[in-house]
C-alpha cells in the first residue's frame, strides 16, 4: 500500500501561513486529497486532486504538489482551523490516508 | 444540501455479525459511487469498501475482504455494510462517504462500533 507520511503537529499565531506536508512512499500523479477534522466531527474535504478547492472552502486554503510531495496552506491561519488535517490519494489501490497533522494554534 | 446519517453501531462480540445503513438525502443517490472509511478510537483514516453507483462492482480493502459486504438500495437512497466475523481490530467509528473519483466529497457523522467480549 501507498504509505503517506505527515508531520504529527505543528502550532502557529493566528494570521500566520502555515503549510502541512505530505509525502507519498511512490507517485501518486495529481490524486492527493486534503481534509480537516474539528474534535468530534467527521472529516470535511477541502482540496481535491492536489490543488482544486473543495466547494464552500474558504479561499485561504490551497494545495500544491506532484507526484510525491504535496502541501496544504492555510494563509492566513484563523482559530477556528484548529484541527487535524489529512492527506489522502487515491492513485493507487487501496485509497490511503496519512496519519495527521494536528495544527494548534498559540 | 446533501445529507448522510448513519445507524446500526453498537457493542458486538468478536466472530458476530453487525449491519450498518446509511441513509442519503440531498442529492440523486444513483448517480454516486459510495464508500465506508473508518477511524480506530484516537487513528487515522482507513477506507473500508466502495461500491460503484449502479451496485454492479464492489472494491474492499483487504482485512474485510470475505467478512464485509457493501451494498445500495438505489430506490431506497441507502448504503450498507453487512460485517461479519468481526474482531477486535474492526472497533472504529465508520463512516458513510459519499465517493467522487476515489476521493470523498462528503461524509456522515459516523456511528460507532465496539468488537469485545
Amino acid at each position: 500500500d501507498t504509505v503517506l507520511t505527515q508531520s504529527p503537529a505543528l502550532a502557529v499565531s493566528p494570521g500566520e501561513r502555515v503549510s502541512i506536508s505530505c509525502r507519498a512512499s511512490e507517485g501518486v500523479n495529481s490524486y492527493m486529497h486534503w481534509y480537516q477534522q474539528k474534535p468530534g466531527q467527521q472529516p470535511k474535504l477541502l482540496i481535491y486532486k492536489a490543488s482544486n478547492l473543495a466547494s464552500g472552502v474558504p479561499a485561504r486554503f490551497s494545495g500544491s504538489g506532484s507526484g510525491t510531495d504535496f502541501t496544504l496552506t492555510i494563509d492566513p491561519v484563523e482559530a477556528d482551523d484548529t484541527a487535524t488535517y489529512f492527506c489522502q490519494q487515491s492513485w493507487n489501490d487501496p485509497p490511503t490516508f496519512g496519519g495527521g497533522t494536528k495544527l494548534e494554534l498559540k | 444540501e446533501v445529507q448522510l446519517v448513519e445507524s446500526g453501531g453498537g457493542l458486538v462480540q468478536p466472530g458476530r455479525s453487525l449491519k450498518l445503513s446509511c441513509a442519503a438525502s440531498g442529492f440523486t443517490f444513483s448517480n454516486y459511487y459510495m464508500a465506508w472509511v473508518r477511524q480506530a478510537p484516537t487513528k487515522g483514516l482507513e477506507w473500508v469498501a466502495s461500491i460503484t453507483n449502479s451496485g454492479g462492482s464492489t472494491y474492499y480493502r483487504d482485512s474485510v475482504k470475505g467478512r464485509f459486504t457493501i451494498s445500495r438500495d438505489n430506490a431506497k437512497s441507502t448504503l450498507y455494510l453487512q460485517m461479519d466475523s468481526l474482531r477486535s481490530e474492526d472497533t472504529a467509528t465508520y463512516y458513510c462517504t459519499r465517493g467522487r473519483n476515489w476521493y470523498f466529497d462528503f461524509w456522515g457523522p459516523g456511528t460507532m462500533v465496539t468488537v469485545s467480549s
